[in-house]
């Protein structure tokens, strides 16, 4: 029952590189989300999606791109990291199958350092 | 861009204790979710209220969904020390809209 997975779990990266976050689910869920959290504060949503082939802009987008190719996987990429990117990302899916405002899904995180 | 206020921060308890938080905005929510977040995990979802004025219970969590639609509360009893994590409740503004607006979160801590 593997819900939503992340990868990597932790990553270093130096200012300027680029690396892609990714996320999987297999509940066959619609929409898909990213989120960042820094020390001490709440989630801020980076983009969502909610189906294949369609993405949007949550609160905090500039520095990120997504893509959704596929129902299961919606990755997060960083073109050119800098240190205010350092934090925990976490994926979250949920369906609206059942209607509207069902609960998300999370997936464990990736911590991200950019030095 | 709006966070939800929670309260408290933080609060330390003795196991066997009562807790209680509240989550307030500014802005109408029409649902409410109260997730727990343990260190190095994702948030887990506790409970989640779709009705002003609603009550739900799971386990020894009751969760309320404010008559004002503007806030909501979570009351934990009897805490054991597994409840130890970061509590962040979370609204959704528009039916369709499945943004999540968090809150600032409330760090319980059972002293021994």
């Amino acid at each position: 029952n593997a819900g939503v997975t992340q990868t990597p779990k932790f990553r270093i990266l130096k200012i300027g590189q680029s690396m892609t976050l990714q996320c999987t689910q297999d509940m066959n869920h619609n929409y898909m989300y990213w989120y960042r959290q820094d020390p001490g504060m709440g989630l801020k949503l980076i983009y969502y999606s909610v189906g294949a082939g369609i993405t949007d802009k949550g609160e905090v987008p500039n520095g990120y791109n997504v893509s959704r190719s596929t129902t299961e996987d919606f990755p997060l990429r960083l073109e050119l990291a800098a240190p205010s990117q350092t934090s925990v990302y976490f994926c979250a899916s949920s369906s609206v199958d059942r209607g509207p405002n069902q609960p998300q899904h999370f997936g464990d995180g990736t911590r991200l350092s950019i030095l | 861009g709006q966070q939800l206020n929670q309260s408290p921060q933080s609060m330390f308890i003795q196991e066997g204790e009562d807790v209680s938080m509240n989550c307030t905005s500014s802005s109408i929510f029409n649902t409410w979710l109260w997730y727990k977040q343990d260190p190095g995990e994702g948030p887990v979802l506790l409970i989640a209220l779709y009705k002003a004025g609603e009550l739900t219970s799971n386990g020894r969590l009751t969760a309320q969904f404010g008559i004002t639609r503007k806030d909501s509360f979570l009351n934990i009893s009897a805490s054991i020390p597994s409840d130890v994590g970061i509590y962040f409740c979370a609204g959704v503004k528009n039916f369709g809209n499945e943004k999540l607006t968090f809150g600032t979160g409330t760090r319980l801590t059972i002293i021994p």
